[in-house]
């Protein structure tokens, strides 16, 4: 079954990059589904940051977007997000997600397990 | 953009009770794009109910989803002391695809 497992520094100077990987294993990033990036302030909700698909076509929050590139590799069978200019107000959990479209019916069925990154000098 | 109004924000109750959340929309949400999760505390959200009514995979019967246009609704029918967690529904119909507050369900 899908797995995915997020990876990159957990801690990013103020107006720095943030940079996060994802993992795609137990099948192909190529299949015909989004992947989705979704975020976590701490004892807060949650926020959709964006999604690719394999082509490399992208959707992105507005709230983020002029921040935010979400690009993939199908050769490593990943995604990555990087989110500029950061702030202390970009310290989260950042989750990957599957974004499963079939049927008429959009969910995200697979999630990483999520990494913290913490803003901060 | 769609918001997404989830009450009550707590729910204080025992196990073995029946638990109903809401979460209404700001604008009309085709039920096929209506998502409920849930999340316990230092893990990724479990996908629960798609489609407003259709349970996920693995998902056991004392969840069910319903609802349409605005107003949606997950029921707990009897409480585990597993379900004790954080639910938050999500809307697909228009980006960006965003999610409710979140309604924490405790145990009383």
């Amino acid at each position: 079954q899908v797995q995915l497992q997020e990876s990159g520094p957990g801690l990013v100077k103020p107006s720095g990059t943030l940079s996060l990987t994802c993992a795609v294993s137990g099948g192909s990033i190529n299949s015909t589904n989004w992947w989705s990036w979704v975020r976590q302030p701490p004892g807060k909700g949650l926020e959709w940051i964006g999604e690719i698909y394999h082509s490399g076509s992208t959707s992105y929050n507005p709230s983020l977007k002029s921040r935010v590139t979400i690009s993939v590799d199908k050769s490593k069978n990943q995604f990555s997000l990087k989110l500029s200019s950061v702030t202390a107000a970009d310290t989260a959990v950042y989750f990957c997600a599957r974004d499963f479209r079939r049927g008429g019916y959009y969910y995200m069925d697979v999630w990483g397990k999520g990494t913290t990154v913490t803003v901060s000098s | 953009e769609i918001v997404l109004t989830q009450s009550p924000g707590t729910l204080s109750l025992s196990p073995g009770e029946r638990a109903t959340l809401s979460c209404r929309a700001s604008q009309s949400v085709s039920s096929n794009y209506l998502v409920w999760y849930q999340q316990k505390p230092g893990q990724a959200p479990r996908l629960l109910i798609y489609g407003a009514s259709s349970r996920a995979t693995g998902i056991p019967d004392r969840f069910s989803g319903s609802g349409s246009g605005t107003d949606f609704t997950l029921t707990i029918s009897r409480l585990e002391p597993e379900d004790f967690a954080v639910y938050y529904c999500q809307q697909y119909g228009s980006s960006p695809y965003t999610f409710g507050q979140g309604t924490k369900l405790e145990i009383k």
